[in-house]
């Protein structure tokens, strides 16, 4: 079946302009990650979103970062006035809620260079 | 979370068995044992998970000790495609918590031709 989708796959900007990277999680998912990993790096946390529930928004780093999520399917992460430090691959993860364990279904990423 | 230790590195020949192993000294209970692996510029991409008893799926096999110290994942038949960041984490399992994924360093498994 279809997995995590990411667009773009690679974005390239100028310091200073606003992105948005797009997530299409599995279908029936009720639960959505977002992440970035820089170069050499761990995870680092952004985002979740659980069905209906408020976003947990502790990972964002800055107010320049902000995520929606439409319609419980569908999620943008938009980061405005980019800087060289938020550089890095953007990774969306969902998840099939209501297992008995629950394991994260990655997409491929969205490599974002600021130059 | 408890604590994981793998070996930085590992190399297989192509075919054979990888063997990888992983130390959660500290492991609670009601704490699953969750292979994840990253193969290079791809995000991350989950293997196999169990809580005491072997687990087996298309993808590899779980051995964990009978005192649940520790694990070995088992890619039976390894190939080049299998070269990559094999990171195995403990945590609490539950569907649709909240738990934010993190990685140690991994074990970087190369399979040589």
């Amino acid at each position: 079946g279809a997995g995590v989708s990411q667009s773009p796959s690679n974005k390239v900007t100028e310091k200073g302009k606003d992105v948005e990277l797009r997530c299409d999680p599995i279908s029936g998912h009720t639960a959505l990650y977002w992440y970035r990993q820089s170069l050499g790096q761990g995870l680092e946390f952004l985002i979740y979103f659980q069905g209906n529930s408020a976003p947990d928004k502790s990972g964002l780093p800055s107010d320049r970062f902000s995520a929606e999520r439409t319609g419980g399917s569908v999620s943008t992460l938009t980061i405005q006035r980019t800087q060289q430090e938020d550089s890095a691959v953007y990774l969306c993860a969902s998840i099939r809620a209501g297992a008995r364990t629950d394991t994260q279904y990655f997409g491929p990423g969205t490599r974002l260079t600021v130059l | 979370d408890a604590k994981t230790t793998q070996p930085p590195s590992m190399d297989c020949a192509e075919g054979r068995a990888a063997n990888l192993p992983c130390n959660h000294s500290t492991i609670s209970g009601n704490e699953y044992v969750y292979w994840y692996r990253q193969i290079h510029s791809q995000g991350p991409q989950y293997i196999i998970h169990g809580l005491k008893n072997n687990e087996t799926n298309e993808m590899a096999s779980l051995i964990i000790t009978e005192d649940r110290k520790s694990s070995t994942l088992i890619l039976p038949h390894a190939t080049l495609r299998d070269t990559a960041v094999y990171y195995c984490i403990v945590r609490v399992g539950s569907g649709g918590s909240n738990y934010k994924l993190t990685f140690g360093k991994g074990t970087l498994l190369t399979v040589n031709p």
